[in-house]
């Protein structure tokens, strides 16, 4: 299985709501991460956990708040956004203990905020 | 941040003919990968060069890398309309696992049939 799950692939939500994004994949991958990507730029990156721990913040607003509760899984928390947030959201993973970093990434949650 | 800059930011071929397109970055890097992405959904992992090499190839794709002139450029030959999509040039500075990569602006590659 070499496919990264998430879900949702759209999620509409007002800025006082408290959602979930989720991201799975079965690849024993022992690094995750999350990139946010607006329209028509690039991915940028957010936050990346190794062996479940965060490793990497990019300084990400407090109103996103990822969360790694075993190694095949990755959520990000979202609330109080703001409708600048609106964004396509993307998972990723890797292995770790190689000297390249191919990332595999996921199909991406379109979120809107109202 | 972003490091990586493409060039050009468009490009419209058609079906048959070459593309290149090109990639510079500001420090120094361990890897440099190319990424497509269809349609703002995933990326797919094109292609991966390391520090010390210079050029590499996977079927219809050749990358070269100019570590002196902090560059990339990525050559599709005999282009198809599926490979119509946005590329990504992507480094990551430490190496190894667990290191978030700095992508570029993109080029947005359309394929005239």
């Amino acid at each position: 299985d070499t496919e990264v799950t998430q879900t949702p692939k759209h999620l509409v939500m007002g800025m006082t709501n408290k959602k979930s994004l989720k991201c799975e994949q079965h690849m024993g991958h022992r690094a995750m991460y999350w990139y946010k990507q607006k329209a028509k730029k690039p991915p940028e990156l957010m936050f990346v956990y190794s062996y479940e721990k965060l490793s990497i913040n990019e300084s990400v607003p407090s109103r996103f708040s990822p969360e790694c509760p075993n190694s095949s899984l990755l959520n990000l928390h979202l609330h109080a956004l703001q409708p600048e947030d609106s964004a396509l959201y993307l998972c990723a993973s890797s292995q770790i203990l190689v000297t390249y970093n191919e990332q595999f990434f996921g199909p991406g949650t379109r979120l809107t905020v109202l | 941040s972003q490091q990586g800059e493409e060039d050009p930011q468009a490009l419209s071929i058609q079906e048959g003919e070459n593309a290149t397109m090109n990639c510079s970055y500001k420090t120094s890097i361990n890897n440099l990968q190319w990424y497509r992405q269809n349609s703002g959904r995933g990326l797919v992992h094109l292609i991966l060069i390391r520090s010390n090499e210079r050029e590499k190839h996977s079927g219809r794709l050749r990358v070269t890398l100019d570590t002196s002139k902090k560059s990339s450029s990525l050559l599709i030959t005999a282009s198809r309309a599926a490979d119509t999509a946005s590329y990504f040039c992507a480094t990551d500075a430490r190496g190894g696992g667990a290191d978030g990569l700095t992508f570029g602006k993109g080029t947005h590659l359309i394929i005239q049939p």
